[in-house]
């Protein structure tokens, strides 16, 4: 497909539990961010990775969540030991470029993560 | 990164114009406005972006105030499925932030 794909859409998982969120982002962008966005909230900012640059994990809430980028391409979302309050849709975007406020985002669906 | 000021929820009729505000009063020269939507239950979604001229797409039209302190988003005709959470986002020429508000939710009634 030609747009940012997200997987699993809805992940139920048990707290202290470990999960992975998949993101494929458009090809040919180098861009990728993830957000978190938490029932009746705004976006929460994660992480953005531009090509091989250092990510910036800035926006990660705490030591049990990580992200990586394979290649460039695909990006996973772990979050270890899950709690309740990690509850949330996680958003990830991609965009052709970086360093430029005249590009755009695109957004996947989300996964929505339930913790119980 | 500059503030935005948004209304919290707007209102409109099916098939009227719609004209969203968005104040960004400390917005820095290179800062390009971005506007997004959010429909339910789905990611954002990109709907313009300008730097000092007013800019139009298919979706909808971005005017700029002179001063750059203030836009406008207008939908020439509001249909229900542009019902959603609109969000004014002045993006850095700098860096790569984009940095959600809370956004205005419009309804649009039939």
């Amino acid at each position: 497909g030609a747009g940012v794909s997200q997987s699993p859409s809805n992940k139920v998982t048990e707290k202290g539990k470990d999960v992975e969120l998949r993101c494929d982002p458009i090809s040919g962008h180098t861009a990728l961010y993830w957000y978190r966005q938490s029932l009746g909230q705004g976006l929460e900012f994660l992480i953005y990775f531009q090509g091989n640059s250092a990510p910036d994990k800035s926006g990660l809430p705490s030591d049990r969540f990580s992200a990586e980028r394979t290649g460039g391409s695909v990006s996973t979302l772990t979050i270890q030991r899950t709690q309740q309050e990690d509850s949330a849709v996680y958003l990830c975007a991609s965009s052709l470029a970086f360093l430029s406020g005249d590009t755009e985002a695109f957004f996947g669906q989300g996964t929505r993560l339930t913790v119980v | 990164d500059a503030k935005t000021t948004q209304p919290n929820s707007m209102e409109s009729n099916e098939e009227e114009p719609v004209h969203l505000p968005c104040n960004h009063s400390t917005i820095s020269g290179t800062d390009y406005i971005h506007w997004y939507r959010q429909l339910p239950s789905q990611g954002p979604e990109y709907v313009i972006h300008g730097l000092t001229s007013n800019v139009n797409n298919r979706m909808a039209s971005l005017a700029i105030a002179e001063d750059r302190k203030s836009s406008t988003l207008i939908l020439h005709r509001a249909t229900l499925r542009d019902a959603a959470v609109y969000y004014c986002i002045p993006r850095p020429g700098s860096n790569y932030k984009l940095t959600f508000g809370k956004g205005t939710l419009l309804t649009v009634n039939p």
